[in-house]
């Protein structure tokens, strides 16, 4: 079975504070992508990233960045939390077998920033 | 740009009946749909999928359909369990290069179960 580890279910951290939230897959796959999660709003990509070191803006890409430096392991960090980044977030990695596109979700990390 | 939407946020069915959870696509030239169903507290997890080739395709007790002419999808679960209740989402794979597989999610049908 594919998993997908993230570092932390809930976090709370202040306004102005960096924030890192890392997702690690033991699947060796290349792909693998940044979602936040809102009411009403379904699921908005914010990053992702081809393989080791190379990495692609999504939807929403401001206020955050990324950090590929081996492959099992795709960070995202929030240079200075802001209240409106409180939200889900899920990291995803993608397996492309026989036509499929599925991708394959961890358990989320819900981040509350006061 | 592409973008999914679903026609209900919520939907309520009696336990034992069928549900039907509809969504909408605005891209013509899509080719490939996926469902996701995410229960409380835990990531989103892959029901089946379907290519543009295919009108309908079967799994385990779910079934989806595809309407290419008037651009919608549908899931139908049959025989409705309560371990069915959770947020349904299509997603549509997103067209053109260097997208890497990219998924893009409709907001979402939470699916009610009464006993």
């Amino acid at each position: 079975d594919v998993k997908v580890t993230q570092s932390s279910r809930y976090l709370v951290k202040r306004t102005g504070e960096k924030v890192f939230l890392e997702c690690v897959q033991d699947m060796d796959h290349e792909n693998m992508f940044w979602y936040r999660q809102d009411p009403g709003l379904g699921l908005r990509l914010i990053y992702f990233s081809y393989d080791v070191k190379m990495k692609e803006k999504g939807d929403i890409p401001e206020g955050y960045s990324v950090s590929r430096e081996k492959k099992e392991r795709f960070s995202l960090i929030l240079e200075s939390a802001s209240t409106n980044q409180t939200s889900m977030y899920l990291c995803a990695t993608r397996v492309f077998t026989g036509g499929s596109y599925e991708q394959y979700f961890g358990p989320g990390t819900r981040l509350t920033v006061t | 740009g592409e973008s999914v939407g679903l026609h209900l946020p919520t939907l309520s069915v009696q336990e034992g009946d069928n549900s039907i959870i509809n969504c909408a696509y605005s891209n013509s030239a899509s080719d490939y749909f996926i469902w996701y169903k995410q229960e409380s507290g835990k990531g989103p997890q892959f029901i089946i999928d379907i290519r543009s080739n295919m009108d309908k395709r079967q799994g385990q007790r779910v079934t989806v359909l595809l309407n290419k002419t008037v651009k919608h999808l549908s899931l139908q679960i049959a025989a409705t369990q309560p371990g069915d209740s959770a947020v349904y989402f299509c997603a549509e794979k997103a067209r053109g290069y260097n997208q890497g597989g990219k998924l893009i999610f409709g907001q979402g049908t939470e699916l009610s179960v009464k006993p």
